[in-house]
């Protein structure tokens, strides 16, 4: 069974780090391009970074870019989200998602998605 | 930027309805259009890709249609658990894809 299950959240204050990790289980992360979405609390959803399944592609949110960095560990199946320069509008339930396919708009149908980690940005 | 307008935003509605949501794109996105479904404290569940393809074990009473700028997802006859929030999905622009606000679907 395909299952993605999210670790790393917490409280964090403004200007700090956390790094998300996201475990993967019943496929294997080098046979699909994988993303994470945020939903702020109350709100919609936002892409914020995409990984090829051969690793070789990272995009990320232009809203976010520079201050993120996607990252996998194929050994353990698991992909990392890196977030640095945190603000209070980054305060979100961040999704690990599992997309249809590795090419064109098949990498971005999201057919699985963990249940989320809650990053809180607050001093 | 491609941007999504879904309407109604809110919508009350009764067990046995025929339920029709429209997602707008500010730009022809051809079929490039992806329907979501999420309910409360839970993660969302893709439903329909590609515009009108069903996924995989999601019951035949939803169906989408539409291409270029409007698009619809119908749920012919609303069943009990099909009260949730709704998301749109454009992925014309990718990597940048963008979804829209929801619409959420309520017990009249």
């Amino acid at each position: 069974q395909v299952h993605l299950v999210e670790s790393g959240g917490g409280v964090v204050q403004p200007g700090g780090s956390l790094r998300l990790s996201c475990e993967a289980s019943g496929f294997s992360i080098t046979d699909y391009a994988m993303s994470w979405v945020r939903q702020a609390p109350g709100k919609g959803l936002e892409w914020v970074a995409f990984v090829r399944d051969d690793g070789g592609d990272k995009y990320y949110a232009d809203s976010l870019k520079g201050r993120l960095t996607v990252s996998r560990d194929t050994s353990k199946n698991t992909l990392y989200l890196q977030m640095n320069s945190l603000r209070a509008e980054d305060t979100a339930v961040y999704h690990c998602v599992k997309a249809k396919g590795s090419r064109h708009y098949y990498a971005y149908y999201f057919d699985t998605w963990g249940q989320g980690a809650l990053v809180t940005v607050s001093s | 930027d491609i941007h999504l307008t879904q309407s109604p935003s809110f919508l009350s509605a009764s067990v046995g309805d025929r339920v029709t949501i429209t997602c707008r794109a500010s730009q022809g996105i051809t079929t490039y259009l992806a329907w979501y479904q999420q309910k409360p404290g839970k993660a969302p569940k893709l439903l329909i890709y590609a515009a009108s393809t069903l996924e995989s074990g999601v019951p035949s009473r939803f169906s989408g249609s539409g291409s270029g700028t409007e698009f619809t997802l119908t749920i012919s006859s609303l069943q009990p658990e099909d009260f949730a929030t709704y998301f749109c999905q454009q992925l014309k622009s990718y990597p940048q894809v963008t979804f829209a606000q929801g619409t959420k679907v309520e017990m009249k």
